[in-house]
């Protein structure tokens, strides 16, 4: 199976801030890598797909990159609706596996 | 619009059999794969299995923990997607949700959710 490792598992920010959360895969995975925003009694919402792909209707404040198997998602200027925790997930094979999580917590 | 219903959580005790289904609707249910995700209280996200569209075989997988006890089925006349469980675990209990994927070239991602339905195994 592949592992993927999220980091960190939580930041305390403020509004404005610029955020960067990272996700390692196990193996090569190219760039089968999507990211998703999940709200406390809420589904998850898919925020990036294929590494760097923004999902329509998702701000452009958001925004995926890759190097090899690690993988990063920024958030340029945190707005107050962010605040919420991420999940990076594999779609390279199966079992298709996510990330930890990284909970984004105001500071 | 989009409608993702999943029904049939509850409370079972150990070693029992519960049966979730997952009512779609706002797309074209019988082309789409489908996937189950749980979520263990104040825990991350879990892939649990999925199904392809008959299309496409109709074939399943599964995660490890899970294989060999729980069953993804679907019901492509009924728009309905389901999960058969069995031999349940106290670590099975978690909100399960049903989802749909979708692609863009090559890609594939969790597009639509469900609300989710509280499984609880417990004695």
């Amino acid at each position: 199976d592949i592992q993927m490792t999220q980091s960190p598992s939580s930041l305390s920010v403020s509004v404005g801030d610029r955020v960067t959360i990272t996700c390692r895969a196990s193996q090569s995975i190219s760039s089968y890598l999507n990211w998703y925003q999940q709200k406390p009694g809420k589904a998850p919402k898919l925020l990036i797909y294929g590494a760097s792909s923004l999902q329509s209707g998702v701000p452009s404040r958001f925004s995926g990159s890759a190097s090899g198997t690690d993988f990063t998602l920024t958030i340029s200027s945190l707005q107050p609706e962010d605040f919420a925790t991420y999940y990076c997930q594999q779609s390279y094979s199966t079992p298709l596996t996510f990330g930890g999580g990284t909970r984004v917590e105001i500071k | 619009e989009v409608h993702l219903v999943e029904s049939g959580g509850g409370l079972v005790k150990p070693g029992g059999s519960l049966r979730l289904s997952c009512a779609a609707s706002g797309f074209t249910f019988s082309t789409t794969w489908m996937s189950w995700v749980r979520q263990a209280p104040g825990k991350g996200l879990e892939w649990v299995g999925r199904i392809k569209s008959k299309t496409d075989g109709g074939t399943t997988d599964y995660a490890t923990p899970v294989k060999g006890r729980f069953t993804i089925s679907r019901d492509d006349s009924k728009n309905t997607l389901y999960l058969q469980m069995n031999s349940l675990k106290t670590e099975d209990t978690a909100v399960y949700y049903c989802t749909a994927e979708g692609s863009s070239s090559s890609w594939v991602y969790f597009y639509y959710w469900g609300q989710g339905t509280l499984v609880t195994v417990s004695s």
